[in-house]
């Protein structure tokens, strides 16, 4: 199993530009999720999955988009790249309800700086 | 609402010292589990630990040991003869229990800890 997987792993956009950070797993998990790291702030969420075709708003969606058409993919797209998106975005996924552990799995993360 | 807190911001130490990481925690929910994440230098998150709302036994990881303690909301950590290769940012986080869904999957962290043991 490759477990979580990002790409790409660094990115240099200019305003106003768009993009798309992938985001792939192959533990058949239902569950998927989008945080973002800054500087003192811990991950936040983004934007979350319960699966394939269900997509709900984190703690700070806005200027991002999901989308979930398989169980394996969870892209994030950027449409207009800000300054303020300027960090490093992890991607997660996790067991069905099944399962009673709520363990995360994470992937390597993508460092996105905006100019 | 759901929040974590880690007041230390940064925690440094000689090696072969032992530290505690502080973990406070606020939920509503009866049922939750707490996590410890270490992120290294390089980056990546590496889980460490996850206990659920039901168990309060500490437990012990060689040199990791985790204190959980609902009566004041906290779930501190304990790195016994720290070593250089701790040196690493540790997240503690929450989450409720699964409800099929529902956001009850996710993770709320706290702002980390950045622990520097020097040689």
């Amino acid at each position: 199993n490759a477990g979580v997987t990002q790409t790409p792993k660094f990115q240099v956009l200019k305003t106003g530009q768009s993009m798309t950070l992938q985001c792939a797993q192959d533990m058949n998990h239902e569950y998927m999720s989008w945080y973002r790291q800054d500087p003192g702030m811990g991950l936040r969420l983004i934007h979350y999955s319960v699966g394939a075709g269900i997509t709900d708003q984190g703690e700070v969606p806005n200027g991002y988009n999901v989308s979930r058409s398989t169980t394996e993919d969870f892209p994030l797209r950027l449409l207009s790249a800000a300054p303020s998106q300027t960090s490093v975005y992890f991607c997660a996924s996790s067991y069905t309800p099944v399962s009673p552990v709520n363990e995360q799995f994470f992937g390597p993360g993508t460092r996105l700086t905006v100019l | 609402a759901q929040k974590v807190t880690q007041a230390q911001t940064e925690i440094s130490v000689v090696e072969k010292e032992d530290v505690t990481l502080d973990c406070v925690y606020e939920t509503r929910d009866t049922t939750y589990y707490l996590f410890w994440y270490k992120q290294p230098p390089s980056g990546e998150l590496v889980f460490l630990i996850r206990r659920n709302s039901f168990d309060e036994q500490n437990e012990i990881s060689g040199r990791y040991s985790w204190n959980f303690q609902k009566s004041t909301s906290s779930f501190n950590f304990t790195i016994t003869a720290s070593q250089v290769v701790d040196s690493a940012v540790y997240f503690c986080a929450l989450s409720e229990a699964w409800n099929y869904g529902g956001s009850q999957g996710n993770l709320i962290f706290g702002k980390g800890t950045k622990l520097s043991v020097k040689p």
